[in-house]
Parts: structure tokens; sequence; C-alpha cells
């Protein structure tokens, strides 16, 4: 069974970095055709992707957030993560990873995410 | 500002059939990039509903069905149930920001 377990200080001071990981169990994160992603939701707000790493450690991102984030991956662990820079106000949000999933042949553009994380709350305060 | 458009709320009382909408544009929707749909209970992550504009993955009862014509996309639910109420989202790609994009969500509230 596939699960996703995200990790990070729930606090953080602003102008500061934010760290997220996420722990991937029942598949390795390097197996083919694998991708993983990062969404956030304000609170009280929907849902906003911010970024996909593949299995072979390739990144896109939001582009409206791009400078803002970094995804990175950790075969040795299966794990991938999240570093935010400069957080301020804005970036207070539950933070979810996900699998960035395809089940058909011709994939472009009609990636889903089929399983979530159980979220973790970053407040960015002093 | 999302670049999918759903109304904010709906409801509906038990046993009835109600609608989400999901308006998009030629960028997304009617680019004839799936469509696909999210329950977000209360309290919890998003669970995936609806892929590939009609697929139920396993375990999602068959009141729950998709479509997709055009610019647009819709979620039914028929046989409302208590259980039913929850914030809904729709999801595609966008290929003007090159970016996956989600709707604003709509609250269904079960009267």
């Amino acid at each position: 069974q596939l699960q996703l377990q995200e990790s990070g200080p729930g606090l953080v001071r602003p102008s500061e970095t934010l760290s997220l990981t996420c722990t991937v169990s029942g598949v390795s994160i390097s197996s083919g055709s694998s991708y993983w992603g990062w969404i956030r939701q304000p609170p009280g707000k929907g849902l906003e992707w911010i970024g996909t790493i593949s299995y072979s450690g390739s990144t896109n991102y939001n582009p409206s957030l791009k400078s803002h984030f970094t995804i990175s991956g950790d075969t040795s662990k299966n794990q991938f993560s999240l570093k935010l820079n400069s957080v301020t106000a804005a970036d207070t949000a539950v933070y979810y990873c996900a699998r960035h999933f395809c089940s058909g042949g011709n994939c472009y553009g009609h990636y889903y995410f089929d399983y979530w994380g159980q979220g973790t709350l970053v407040a960015v305060s002093s | 500002q999302s670049v999918l458009t759903q109304p904010p709320s709906v409801s509906g009382a038990p046993g009835q059939r109600v609608t989400i909408s999901c308006t998009g544009s030629n960028s997304n929707i009617g680019a004839g990039y799936d469509v696909h749909w999210y329950q977000q209970l209360p309290g919890t992550a998003p669970k995936l509903l609806i892929y590939g504009n009609n697929n139920r993955p396993s375990g999602v009862p068959d009141r729950f069905s998709g479509s997709k014509s055009g610019t647009s996309a819709s979620l039914a639910i028929t046989g409302l149930q208590a259980e039913d109420e929850a914030d809904y989202y729709c999801q595609s790609y966008d290929s003007l920001s090159s970016s996956w994009v989600f709707g604003g969500g709509t609250k269904l509230t079960v009267l």
C-alpha cells in the first residue's frame, strides 16, 4: 500500500528557510515513470500546485512560484523534499505531498494526484 | 483567481442529485487535457474522486460521475448522503502557464 508522510517544523520565522520532507513507503520514488509533487493550501483557501520531481530527479515548478521553491530527492531514504527560501506570512499553509500519476499511454498534461500525505501545517510568524 | 472556475457552494437534500461545474478555457480543458476531481472532507487531505474526466478509482461509489464537454467539466453526485458534505476541487493542466491547476473549490452542503 502506497503511503506518504510529510514532516517538518510547524513554525518558521519570516525570512528564514523552511524545509519539508515527504517519506514514501510502498514504492520506490526512483521507479520508472514515478512523479512526486508538492501542493499547498492556505488556511480557508484552495489548492495550489507547487512543483513535481520525477523518478530521474528532474523538476518542474509552478511558474508563478518557481524562484521561491526547490524540490529534491533522496533515493537512499525514499524521500523527496521541499525547500522554501525567505518565507513570508503568505507561505502559511498546509503543505501536502502526493504522487503525481498518469494511467494512460500518452500522459502529457494528463497527470493527477492519486495518493496524498495527511498534510503538515506550516505557520510563518515571528 | 483560479484558472478553473467553480461555484463557491452548492447544496442539496439527502437522496437528491447535485452537479458541480468547472469552467476553463482553450488553454486547459478546451485543449483536450483531462479533468480530475478531488473530495476534501473537513480537516483531511484531498482524496482523488474522478480521474481522466470520468473514471472512478477503486472504492469510490458509482454515485459519483464526471463528464467533460468543450471548455467545461462537471461532477455529478446522485443519491446525496450526509457523508458527501465536503469541498470538491477540479484539476487540469494549463498550457498557457505550463502548470497543473486547480479550481477554487466548491463547498457541498447536504441540507
